[in-house]
């Protein structure tokens, strides 16, 4: 089954503690991209990669890490969380002529 | 301006109704065009592409107007489980990963 696999789901944690996001597809995917939506906002693109070892910033990369070793992992970093990046976010996937696959979505509360 | 810009809502209707989401966007070089859903805390979903010479898919009609720089959605027959946030997005450029998010409209369908 073509998916997009994100963990953890949920996680509640303290301001200042580095975690990590992970993000995995099974669809042979050139394209992987990191968004968070928050009310009112609607989804934000964080950062995006375009193939392996090729990454850049989206519209609000500020306080974030991502790397792309491998095809189908983009994980991202959280050096130094702040309650500022409470919110939900979302791993997609996608090719240049193909619409994105989303994740389950990760829900994020930083005490 | 915004760069996908969406009625907000919510739009309330009865089951049965036939209701109607628009959206606009500012880049006349956007060549790709979707909509998508959004249930409540859950990842965004493909509902449709749009095409030039508009689409139907069941009770779901797109539409888009290139002079207009305008895309409909149109849902016949409502039913309780078409209530959703419905997200219009935009793909710039022939081969772009990159997709532009309206804000997404809600919907509620009430028995």
């Amino acid at each position: 089954e073509a998916q997009v696999t994100q963990n953890p789901r949920y996680l509640i944690t303290v301001t200042g503690k580095k975690l990590t996001v992970t993000c995995s597809q099974n669809m042979n995917h050139e394209y992987m991209s990191w968004y968070r939506q928050d009310p009112g906002l609607g989804l934000r693109q964080i950062y995006y990669s375009m193939n392996v070892e090729v990454t850049d910033k989206g519209d609000v990369p500020e306080g974030y890490k991502v790397s792309r070793k491998e095809k189908r992992n983009f994980p991202l970093i959280l050096e130094s969380p702040s309650p500022n990046q409470t919110s939900l976010y979302f791993c997609a996937s996608g090719t240049s002529n193909q619409p994105q696959h989303f994740g389950d979505g990760t829900r994020l509360s930083i005490l | 301006r915004k760069e996908v810009e969406q009625d907000p809502g919510p739009f309330n209707v009865p089951e049965g109704a036939t209701v109607a989401f628009n959206c606009t966007y500012s880049n006349s070089a956007s060549q790709s065009f979707f909509w998508y859903r959004q249930d409540c805390r859950k990842e965004p979903k493909l509902l449709m592409s749009v095409y030039s010479s508009g689409n139907e898919d069941g009770r779901f009609t797109a539409q888009l107007n290139r002079a207009s720089q305008y895309i409909s959605l149109l849902i016949r027959d409502s039913k309780l489980s078409d209530s959703a946030t419905y997200l219009c997005v935009v793909k710039t450029g022939a081969g772009s990963y990159q997709l532009t998010f309206g804000k997404g409209t809600k919907l509620s369908v009430i028995p």
